[in-house]
């Protein structure tokens, strides 16, 4: 069982808007930032996300994430079908020392 | 070009041992924190072991803490992950990834970039 808790699933139809949820605790998201992760199928895990908020050069301005106490969101719009993957939050945790992931979310593209 | 690439995977028996490699190109491994991190079948990323730049501080999550070692060859530029008493729970793609580190007013922020394709170890029976 991950420690950050996400969606198993998510979907929505091209040029459509999602938003993937990630929920922590005090010592994790409470404190730190989040990093969002993309993994397209057969690829290696992607940074997508980075200080909550950033994205890397590269990154689509149609991804963002935010974040809200102990919460944190990714948002896709103008979904396209090659953003079909899975998605994974991270932070650190503050009281186990050590990075913890959500379990991901598999986003389809309908 | 920034890049990591995996070996040493393979399939193993439950208490067999197994050494997996990460070679990197375009930076230097004593520049960074290292991590290695990995995704069972039809499970999520998890975080599993992380060295320090100069490699005198390694930390590890409990699952493999007494079973795993990391470890780096910096004349290789190659980061290591040693694996001892194998599970079958331990059946996972193992990726190495850099850590990136932003200073900040609260100790700074972290994050993974980039990461390794992976390696796939299998222990069965």
């Amino acid at each position: 069982q991950s420690v950050l808790t996400q969606p198993p699933s998510a979907s929505g139809t091209r040029g459509q808007r999602v938003s993937i949820s990630c929920s922590g605790s005090r010592s994790d998201i409470g404190t730190n930032t989040v990093n969002w992760y993309q993994q397209l199928p057969g690829s290696a895990p992607k940074l997508l996300i980075y200080s909550t908020n950033q994205r890397p050069s590269g990154v689509p301005e149609r991804f963002s994430g935010s974040k809200s106490g102990t919460s944190a969101s990714l948002a896709i719009s103008g979904l396209q079908s090659e953003d079909e993957g899975d998605y994974y939050c991270a932070s650190w945790d503050d009281s186990l020392n050590a990075w913890v992931f959500g379990g991901g979310t598999e986003l389809t593209v309908l | 070009e920034v890049q990591l690439v995996e070996s040493g995977g393979g399939v193993v028996q439950p208490g067999e041992s197994l050494r997996l490699s990460c070679a990197a190109s375009g930076f230097n491994l004593g520049n960074y924190w290292m991590h290695w991190v990995r995704r069972a079948p039809g499970k999520g990323l998890v975080w599993v072991s992380r060295i320090s730049s100069d490699g005198s501080s390694k930390a590890y999550a409990d699952s493999v803490k007494g079973r795993f070692t990391i470890s780096r060859d910096i004349a290789k530029n190659t980061l290591y992950l040693e694996m001892n008493s194998l599970r079958v729970e331990d059946s996972a793609v193992y990726f190495c990834t850099r850590d990136i580190f932003k200073p900040g007013p609260r100790g700074g922020e972290n994050w993974f970039d980039p990461w390794g394709q992976g390696t796939l170890v299998t222990v069965s029976s």
